[in-house]
């Protein structure tokens, strides 16, 4: 079983490129989440997703965007990078339960990203 | 709004010594509660969670939690830590919302 996959896993921008990170999950899951992990910052969310077609912001979701154009798939898009989001970016998804928004998240095995 | 503290940023054991990594929570409605591990460049791994039940919740390596309303708290424990269980833990909270992470303890285990 594949999980949850992410695409790329290591990636160096320049300061103001564009790029898009893809998680991509085979277990049929309703919730997908994008989290990024800083030294001593533990995990935060960047913005998440409910269903296919839907997105909500999070904790830090300025300066990203996403989209959730199937199911499956769940992008995370920086237009112009900067510095201060090098970072490593995980994607999470879990199924849905009722009175519950999650029973267990999965997670990928990450996306390293520098900004110079 | 919901937050999770974990007040030990770094711990050392030595091997074969009893742990207890310490987990507090702030959520408004029914916690769910998880403990997760990560080893070094690798991602997430679920150790147990809690949803209701009993309190005292048993998960995978020989980990076990107890879930207390009253302090709450969440806090993780093993009788004897392997040099193998070094890694990084967070504490996590949700619900009727996407989990909240705490910012993690790294375990250092020595001979």
């Amino acid at each position: 079983n594949a999980g949850v996959t992410q695409t790329p896993k290591f990636r160096v921008l320049k300061t103001g490129q564009s790029m898009t990170l893809l998680c991509a999950q085979d277990m049929n899951h309703e919730y997908m989440y994008w989290y990024r992990q800083d030294p001593g910052m533990g995990l935060r969310l960047i913005h998440y997703s409910v269903g296919e077609g839907t997105t909500a912001k999070g904790e830090v979701p300025d300066g990203y965007n996403v989209s959730r154009l199937k199911k499956q798939n769940f992008l995370l898009g920086l237009e112009s990078a900067a510095p201060s989001q090098t970072s490593v970016y995980f994607c999470a998804s879990s199924y849905a339960k009722t009175g519950t928004m999650n029973t267990e998240a999965f997670f990928g095995q990450g996306t390293r990203l520098t900004v110079v | 709004a919901q937050s999770v503290t974990q007040p030990d940023i770094h711990i050392t054991v030595s091997e074969g010594a009893s742990l207890e990594l310490r987990c507090n929570y702030s959520y408004g409605a029914t916690p769910y509660l998880f403990w997760y591990v990560q080893s070094p460049g690798q991602g997430l791994q679920l150790l147990l969670k809690y949803f209701s039940g009993d309190t005292l919740v048993q998960g995978i390596k020989g980990f076990e939690a107890e879930f207390k309303r009253s302090q709450s708290s969440f806090n993780l424990r093993k009788p004897s830590v392997h040099w193998s269980d070094a890694a990084e833990y967070f504490c996590a909270v949700g619900g009727n919302t996407p989990l909240v992470f705490g910012k993690g303890t790294r375990l250092s285990v020595i001979a």
